[in-house]
């Protein structure tokens, strides 16, 4: 069975760094044509595609956003971190990860299995 | 990159057919047959019920049906059920990848 659930901190203040935990289970981020994306929803608003890191550690970014993501994977924590700098209340919102599960070097371009998400808030 | 387009709300009673519209450019849903659609129930996880325009995953309805003409894409929910009352999202790849609006289902 497949899941993923985010961690991370529910309140940051702006100018600091998130940082937001997937942790999964039920694939390996290692096989060919697995890949975890991060994707938030404002309140209110609809989803944004934030980034997405690849099984041979291929990393994509949202164009707008891509100076302040960085995202990883620790596979042997069954991990994916993305990092947000410099938040500020525009950054409040829910936050998913979820799985993407080509085969082979064919990525499948949509999301197979999400997790709950985690809230965060920024203010000061 | 703009959000695609959907209607805000759609409602229709048991048994009934609706359909969600899904706008976008040909940047995005007209340039690429990478459309998908989730079900979002809110506070649970987001669930996929189409991809690549049509396909259906195993364990879904084939109530749901996908199609794409131009730069629109449809989601067709056909004998609504009380189940489906929830929020639905379409998205596109384009070079990465853009999700919908949104859209309410009521089931009346």
């Amino acid at each position: 069975q497949v899941t993923l659930r985010e961690s991370g901190p529910a309140l940051v203040k702006p100018t600091q760094t998130l940082i937001l935990t997937c942790t999964y289970s039920g694939f390996s981020l290692s096989t060919n044509g697995m890949c975890v994306s991060w994707i938030r929803q404002p309140p209110g608003k609809a989803l944004e595609w934030l980034a997405r890191i690849d099984w041979d550690d291929d990393k994509y970014y949202n164009v707008s956003l891509k100076t302040r993501l960085t995202i990883s994977k620790d596979t042997s924590k069954n991990e994916v971190v993305l990092t947000i700098t410099n938040v500020d209340p525009a950054d409040t919102g829910t936050y998913y990860c979820a799985r993407s599960s080509g085969s082979g070097r064919y990525v499948a371009h949509y999301f197979d299995n999400w997790g709950q998400g985690t809230e965060v808030a920024v203010y000061s | 990159q703009s959000a695609l387009t959907q209607p805000r709300s759609v409602s229709g009673s048991p048994g009934q057919s609706v359909t969600i519209s899904c706008t976008g450019t040909s940047d995005d849903v007209g340039g690429y047959n990478y459309v998908s659609w989730y079900q979002h129930h809110p506070g649970k996880a987001p669930k996929i019920v189409i991809f690549d325009v049509n396909k259906r995953p195993s364990g879904v309805p084939d109530r749901f049906s996908g199609s794409k003409s131009g730069n629109t894409a449809s989601l067709t929910v056909s004998g609504l059920q009380a189940e489906d009352e929830a929020d639905y999202y379409c998205c596109s790849y384009a070079g990465n990848y853009v999700f919908g609006t949104g859209t309410k289902v009521t089931v009346l």
